[in-house]
């Protein structure tokens, strides 16, 4: 079925380090792959997106890529700093103009 | 603008019961949403709507029902309350569509069933 898988399921960084979450999805015809992030208590927020024609995108501290191929895409965030601590999504557009999401990835940054 | 609202924020129901948990959005968007969100197990998709009077189901739509008579508006109603619907359910919205565009959530609804 269409599914979207995440690890790791947590992931603890020291201040200032790299983070990396990776996410793969099943359907072939996915061209939609947003990101968000939910703070405890809050709701989702997106963070950033790419689309299938791209192979990576960057925004300040974050990028995320994108390889088509082996149908997988990862967040990366560079120095990362205390309230980089948060639940991160990944997600894949999927047929019927459906999002689904992989289980979350709990960030702890350490400081 | 308000962005996308729900209510209650909170909700407790006895088994059997029903209630219908509201979504308004004041962003003129055709796309809206609803999802569950469980422990370990990310966001699920319950329904969604790509314009008023269009529905359809998502990954986990038994159980619930949805209508969707004006823009603004997406009501998710469980029909009788099972401990297993107990959860978070957020509502969201789109301008374009589910799988093209940023989706904008609403503050969700905690939902426990006794």
């Amino acid at each position: 079925g269409e599914n979207v898988e995440q690890h790791p399921s947590t992931l603890s960084v020291q201040e200032g380090d790299s983070a990396v979450i990776k996410c793969t999805y099943s359907d072939s015809a996915s061209n939609y792959f947003p990101w968000y992030k939910q703070e405890l208590g809050k709701r989702p927020q997106l963070i950033i997106d790419i689309r299938s024609n791209v192979g990576e995108k960057k925004d300040q501290r974050i990028a995320v890529t994108l390889n088509k191929t082996a149908k997988h895409f990862s967040l990366h965030i560079t120095e990362t700093q205390p309230e980089d601590s948060a639940v991160y999504f990944c997600a894949a557009s999927m047929r019927g103009n459906k999002l689904v999401f992989g289980a979350g990835t709990i960030l702890r940054v350490k400081s | 603008n308000a962005g996308v609202t729900q209510t209650p924020k909170f909700q407790v129901l006895k088994t059997g019961q029903s209630m219908t948990l509201q979504c308004a959005q004041d962003m003129n968007h055709e796309y809206m949403s609803w999802y569950r969100q469980d422990p370990g197990m990310g966001l699920r998709l319950i329904h969604y709507s790509v314009g008023a009077g269009i529905t359809d189901q998502g990954e986990v739509p038994n159980g619930y029902n949805v209508s969707r008579s004006t823009t603004e508006d997406f009501p998710l109603r469980l029909l009788s309350a099972a401990p297993s619907q107990t959860s978070v359910y957020f509502c969201a919205s789109s301008s374009s569509g589910g799988g093209t565009d940023t989706q904008y959530f609403g503050p969700g609804t905690r939902l426990t069933v006794l």
